[in-house]
């Protein structure tokens, strides 16, 4: 079936690094998203990696992907209060021959100062 | 260039009655997929345009419906509202049909069924 996962909450200090993980079920997806969401508002798409990639950086932003575990990992480096939010990670399933995602659950991070 | 913009932001409609919302996507962008997001069951998609087709469906019932014009924009219906259509609704616009990469939601319409 359809199922992306992730744990509901993680809390981190300031300054610290934040690592929000996330299991997908479709081996055929093509591109694997994170999205940053914050009370009252819509879905910024923070990155995505296309599946023949092991990795993407952007700026503090890393994005793991072990095709084999299926298995999504984004890392935020120096964390700051500002990154306080809900992060969803989607999947673009069926190879690509549609736009439609499959979200997670969110993962909650708190940044404490 | 704009960003992706839905109208209106707020909306209240009581049950039994039936709402619009719209969207338009960035400029150049031909495809808009519309997602409902609520606390109980995440975000879900509804519906898939391209070139004014719908592409995909997602598990809803027939009373919501959606459209897309010759100039992308897109607009849902939804019709005898129940209290369980409050939710917010989200719109996604991408460049192509398939295989897009980046996809840019816009804010959000917030409806509430009472």
């Amino acid at each position: 079936g359809e199922d992306v996962e992730q744990s509901l909450f993680l809390s981190v200090r300031e300054g610290d690094s934040s690592v929000i993980n996330c299991t997908y079920t479709d081996s055929s997806s093509t591109y694997l998203y994170w999205y940053k969401q914050e009370p009252g508002a819509g879905l910024q798409l923070l990155t995505y990696i296309f599946s023949n990639m092991d990795m993407k950086q952007d700026q503090r932003l890393t994005v793991l992907l072990n095709k084999k575990d299926k298995h999504l990992s984004l890392r935020i480096a120096d964390t700051q209060t500002g990154d306080s939010a809900i992060y969803f990670c989607a999947e673009s399933p069926y190879g690509g021959a549609t736009n439609k995602l499959i979200f997670g659950t969110g993962t909650l991070l708190a940044v404490q100062p | 260039k704009a960003g992706v913009t839905q109208t209106p932001r707020y909306l209240i409609k009581t049950r039994g009655q039936q709402v619009t919302l719209s969207c338009s996507p960035i400029s150049g962008h031909r495809s808009v997929s519309w997602y409902q997001q609520t606390p109980g069951q995440g975000l879900q998609f509804l519906f898939e345009y391209f070139s004014e087709t719908q592409r995909n469906k997602g598990n809803f019932p027939g009373r919501f419906s959606g459209r897309q014009f010759s100039n992308s924009r897109s607009e849902m219906n939804v019709s005898t509202l129940e209290l369980g259509d409050s939710a917010l609704y989200l719109c996604a616009s991408s460049l192509r049909g398939q295989g897009s990469g980046e996809q840019y939601f816009g804010p959000g319409t917030r409806l509430t069924v009472t």
